[in-house]
């Protein structure tokens, strides 16, 4: 069975400061893949990052940067110079492998509700 | 670019009546997810569709059926509705491992 934990609830920033969200993961699969998702306060589930398990590289994209270590099995996302914009829900997601040529569900997080303060 | 389309958006049902959500997924894509998300929760996996084939089944309750037509748009049924059926109701389609989600259909069962 995936389980995925995010421990942080809430997080609240000022403007412009860093954040980090973590995410911890279990899976027996040695091929699966990680996600974020952002949910703002309209409701809709916005795709942000995605990360194959045979893939630890980290990157930079924009603000956003994320960190996978299998060592861990943690994937932790970071927003840089945090925005209003940002507030949201943020989930961290799992799926495995699918049999076939189909694409397991996504197993989520408890999400963290980040607020930033202007 | 063209993104997953649900209907309705909202949606107000009494108690045991029934519901039919809609989802017409991402031109090309071949997969279809449903999920159900309550009040302060995650999204929690219903059922997906692989090639209009049912491909995987998650916590859905026996009132509730799906399925996936010809044209690779999908419907969610749901029949006797509860008060705890009140949730938004995800669907997302993908083309590969990333799911792309439609706005969900909020169901408020009075």
């Amino acid at each position: 069975a995936q389980k995925v934990t995010q421990a942080q609830t809430e997080i609240s920033v000022v403007e412009k400061e860093d954040v980090t969200l973590d995410c911890v993961y279990e899976t027996r699969d040695t091929t699966y893949y990680l996600f974020w998702y952002k949910q703002p306060p309209s409701g809709e589930l916005v795709f942000l990052i995605r990360r194959n398990s045979f893939d630890e590289q980290n990157e930079i994209s924009g603000r956003y940067s994320w960190n996978f270590q299998k060592s861990t099995s943690s994937f932790n996302f970071t927003i840089t110079a945090s925005q209003v914009v940002d507030s949201a829900v943020y989930f961290c997601a799992l799926s495995e492998a699918g049999g076939g040529t189909s694409y397991g569900k996504l197993t989520f997080g408890q999400g963290t509700i980040l607020t930033v303060h202007p | 670019a063209a993104g997953v389309i649900q209907s309705p958006r909202h949606l107000i049902k009494e108690k045991r009546e029934t519901a039919t959500l809609k989802c017409y997924p991402i031109p090309r894509h071949d997969t279809v997810y449903w999920y159900q998300q309550g009040p302060g929760q995650d999204p929690q996996f219903l059922i997906s569709f692989y090639e209009k084939m049912q491909s995987d089944k998650g916590s859905i309750p026996d009132r509730f059926s799906a399925q996936q037509f010809s044209d690779y748009h999908s419907e969610l049924n749901m029949s006797s509705l509860e008060l705890g059926d009140s949730a938004l109701y995800f669907c997302a389609s993908s083309l590969g491992s990333t799911q792309y989600f439609g706005p969900g259909t909020r169901l408020l069962v009075l």
